[in-house]
């Protein structure tokens, strides 16, 4: 079983459409956590981090749920330029981090 | 803004030789790493250092090894280049507890 888990999607959902991916982890003493968003055959970039109140970032919503191991990206009014790989990665210490394979979004016009 | 290079986008060698990916950070991080990322197996660490001249295996390390002669630079080298070593390559950078940071990648075919 891999250490991070995620739908591989893809998502295809048309413009505006609100869209939501969640994330499990296994090991229960991961101690950060991030989203990071890539495009094809670029890099990865962080597009968030992921605290446990939550966090907001314009239309980006993070959520952590400790006790059952998952995270959640909320992305509402989707536009086209959000079309790309979301990674969800979790931290063991301060140095490792651990991806996810990532769940691919579409948004069609 | 932080800047993390690789010297290479793109580079191709032959079986069985050395080869060396560079990169560097401006950001007086701690920490660089170099990963590697196939379709369907997502990013996965070849090694870390957290310091100059401090190195630790990560979790497919082998058939590879790494210098870190100066806080800046991170290099990764294939001893013995081999067709199963074809891949992206990805380094990154950052401060202890903080997001890493990564380079444009380096896709890097052995024939």
């Amino acid at each position: 079983r891999k250490e991070v888990e995620q739908d591989p999607g893809p998502f295809n959902v048309p413009e505006g459409a609100t869209v939501a991916f969640n994330c499990t982890y296994s090991n229960s003493a991961s101690q950060s956590f991030f989203w990071y968003r890539q495009d094809c055959r670029k890099e990865p970039k962080l597009l968030m981090s992921v605290y446990s109140s939550g966090n907001e970032d314009g239309r980006f919503t993070a959520q952590l749920n400790r006790a059952s191991q998952y995270i959640s990206l909320l992305i509402r009014d989707s536009k086209l330029s959000d079309s790309a790989t979301y990674l969800c990665v979790v931290s063991r210490s301060s140095y490792k981090l651990i991806f996810g394979s990532g769940t691919r979004l579409l948004v069609r016009p | 803004d932080v800047k993390v290079t690789q010297s290479s986008r793109y580079l191709v060698k032959r079986t069985g030789e050395k080869v060396f990916l560079e990169c560097v950070q401006d950001m007086d991080h701690e920490n660089m790493f170099w990963y590697r990322q196939d379709p369907g197996l997502g990013l996965r660490l070849i090694y870390f250092s957290y310091d100059v001249k401090m190195k630790e295996k990560g979790d497919i390390p082998e058939g590879y090894s790494v210098s870190r002669e100066k806080k800046e630079r991170f290099s990764l080298i294939l001893e013995s280049a081999s067709t199963n070593q074809t891949s992206m390559y990805l380094c990154a950078s950052s401060s202890p507890n903080q997001p890493q940071h990564f380079g444009d990648g380096t896709r890097l075919s052995i024939l």
